[in-house]
């Protein structure tokens, strides 16, 4: 099977810009998970989403967006960009059912995101 | 609600063993624990669910305390392959995901 794709690999903004990254989950998996990726903050959980509903949300301002398409692609939005959104922002795909976080996700290799 | 992870960071020499402990101060419903190598994505190594349940790789083990809303990640045997970052993941009742603070593991010859 192919694994969690995202896209673009690396992207450079400016402030006040806006951005969206693609997630392309496991064929099969219905729900995905965003996260956010710091040094200083480590992982940040965005949002999850399943069967193209939001299921849970992390305490991110709503400057930060996503939505599920039928076929489980996902795509996440940032507006107004700040130069603390800067960071790699990665996304998982699961099984789903019972809910993402209780299943194993698999990662992909993420989106660096750069804001000048 | 982000669980702490001890330590922050160890140093091992192959063969030597390690434990890694994740504290969450929420109910916890399943804890989960993944490695990331350097510029590389997390990678699945455990779940542990309430009321016992484990699912994971053969040659890692892990605990889960559900009272006490703590886990520990034993890594025995250690070799240079299990050098990386290892979070705790916790996912609370209320059906929240937060990832742990990291511990940085080093193996060395």
């Amino acid at each position: 099977k192919a694994g969690v794709t995202q896209t673009p690999r690396y992207l450079i903004k400016t402030r006040g810009q806006q951005v969206t990254l693609s997630c392309s989950p496991i064929s099969g998996h219905r729900s995905v998970s965003w996260y956010q990726q710091t040094p200083g903050q480590g992982l940040q959980f965005l949002f999850e989403y399943f069967s193209e509903t939001q299921r849970n949300k992390g305490n991110f301002p709503g400057r930060f967006s996503g939505r599920q398409f039928s076929n489980s692609r996902s795509e996440m939005n940032v507006s107004t960009l700040e130069l603390g959104d800067s960071a790699l922002y990665l996304c998982a795909s699961s099984v789903g059912g019972g809910g993402g976080s209780y299943n194993e996700q698999f990662f992909g290799p993420g989106t660096r995101l750069t804001v000048l | 609600q982000q669980p702490v992870q001890s330590p922050q960071a160890v140093i091992l020499r192959e063969g030597e063993d390690a434990v890694i402990n994740c504290s969450s101060s929420k109910a916890l419903y399943s804890v989960h624990w993944y490695r990331q190598k350097h510029g590389e994505a997390p990678v699945f190594l455990m779940i542990l669910l309430k009321g016992g349940e484990q699912k994971g790789h053969e040659k890692i083990s892990a605990s889960f305390n559900e009272k006490k809303q703590q886990s520990s990640l034993y890594l025995t045997a250690s070799q240079l392959s299990y050098s990386g970052t290892y979070f705790c993941g916790t996912a609370t009742t209320g059906n929240q995901f937060y990832f742990g603070t990291g511990t940085s593991l080093t193996v060395i010859p």
